[in-house]
């Protein structure tokens, strides 16, 4: 039972090129979330997807675009990187219902040049 | 505006003694949810303890417990006999049951000292 896993861990890339954050999860959980957090700050909520074949924009979602591929998997896709875009980024899963807890993937570290 | 406020950037304890880490919280909402993550320097987010709105009792989760305090809107974390493990940053997040979204604090960061 490996939880929330992402790939990469980490990733430098140059101004305007394309990358896919990869966030899979095996709770069998309904909601699945993606977040940024910046040095300083607290997480802030990029995009989310309540259940499979839904996604909604967060707080931060300017520069991305998502796909839930199935129930287990989420990616984060940068069109177009900006330096802008240099954080840390982390995956989540919760399973709907009473308990709202949220878990969350290790983290992938992305630096834009 | 839905917020979570964490005063204290920075916080200092002697190994064995407790610890309080502040958080209030602002929302109109009836439901909500409020939890207590840790990051160490790894930077996993480990989830800690959850309160619900409704709960009457404070939440307990081994040394961690939850002082919740409505009327004043705050969610303050107790640890009590601090190990060295637990120097990390501490957030305070607030579930809104209306949206289904987790704000965050600013998180605190804590040193346990020997």
């Amino acid at each position: 039972n490996a939880g929330v896993t992402q790939t990469p861990k980490f990733q430098v890339l140059k101004t305007g090129q394309s990358m896919t954050l990869q966030c899979a999860q095996d709770m069998n959980h309904n909601s699945m979330y993606w977040y940024r957090q910046d040095p300083g700050m607290g997480l802030r909520l990029i995009y989310y997807s309540a259940s499979e074949g839904t996604t909604d924009k967060g707080e931060v979602p300017n520069g991305y675009n998502v796909s839930r591929l199935n129930k287990r998997e989420f990616s984060l896709r940068l069109e177009s990187a900006a330096p802008s875009q240099t954080s840390v980024y982390f995956c989540a899963s919760r399973l709907a219902g009473n308990q709202e807890t949220q878990y969350f993937g290790p983290g992938t570290r992305l630096l834009v040049l | 505006a839905q917020k979570i406020t964490q005063t204290q950037p920075g916080m200092f304890v002697q190994e064995k003694e407790a610890v309080t880490l502040d958080c209030t919280y602002d929302t109109s909402d009836q439901s909500y949810g409020l939890f207590w993550y840790k990051q160490p320097s790894s930077g996993e987010m480990i989830f800690l303890i959850y309160q619900g709105s409704y709960d009457e009792q404070n939440a307990t989760e081994g040394r961690y417990s939850l002082n919740f305090q409505k009327a004043r809107k705050s969610a303050n974390l107790v640890i009590s006999a601090s190990q060295l493990g637990d120097s990390a940053m501490y957030f305070c997040a607030m579930w809104r049951v209306s949206v289904e979204k987790l704000v965050f604090g600013t998180g605190t960061r804590l040193l346990v000292s020997p």
